[in-house]
């Protein structure tokens, strides 16, 4: 089966300095990975995802790239902001199915 | 739309009572997935519906847990006999077909005593 491993499991930043989260998978047939934020107590909300056909997508200050041939994929975010203090993760599943997230990420942005 | 919507919000039992969380999605959507979150194993699929139909339970834990969706807006997950390390934040979330965006529920937080 699938197996997503990322990196870090911690990270602080630098209000205003970019952060950057790796992901890795196993499966070559997944075609479809999303990034999730959950803040503390709440539910795990979609940020951004990508589809296999695509290398790059942007959605103003954050962005994911995606390396097929290496199965990686990384969540960039530039400009960081206090209230992107949350915890990531990152998912990878085939065609809507098999989802399989990554252990998470706590980013922490210092003001 | 109200989003999924989960039921209840928190829930504290004792060991080896019975627990139902309840769950609906989000009208129109046919995929329906179960999700426990803890601090140690992260967040974890239990099983996901399509149509209504189980396709994948190979996360559920054990034989104590068990998940139906008599409906399209309708799904329960129970816990019978309920157990201390079953405690854990417990996530429904729905897609639609052709998109494969989860949205979650806010999901029901368990104690179990």
């Amino acid at each position: 089966g699938e197996n997503v491993e990322q990196h870090p499991s911690t990270l602080s930043v630098q209000e205003g300095d970019s952060a950057v989260i790796k992901c890795t998978y196993s499966d070559s047939a997944s075609n479809y990975f999303p990034w999730y934020k959950q803040e503390l107590g709440k539910r795990p909300q979609l940020i951004i995802d990508i589809r296999s056909n695509v290398g790059e997508k942007k959605d103003q200050r954050i962005a994911v790239t995606l390396n097929k041939t290496a199965k990686h994929f990384s969540l960039h975010i530039t400009e960081t902001q206090p209230e992107d203090s949350a915890v990531y993760f990152c998912a990878a599943s085939s065609y809507g199915q098999n989802f399989v997230f990554g252990p998470g990420t706590r980013l922490s942005v210092l003001p | 739309d109200a989003g999924v919507i989960q039921s209840p919000r928190h829930e504290v039992t004792e060991m080896g009572q019975e627990v139902t969380l309840r769950c609906k999605p989000i009208s129109g959507h046919d995929y329906l997935f179960w999700y426990r979150q803890t601090m140690m194993r992260g967040l974890e699929l239990l099983i996901y519906f399509n149509n209504n139909v189980p396709i994948d339970d190979s996360g559920m834990p054990e034989d104590r847990f068990s998940a139906k969706m008599p409906n399209a807006s309708f799904s329960t997950l129970k816990i019978q006999p309920s157990e201390p390390r079953d405690s854990a934040v417990y996530f429904c979330a729905s897609s639609l077909r052709g998109e494969e965006t989860q949205y979650f529920g806010p999901g029901t937080r368990l104690l179990v005593l």
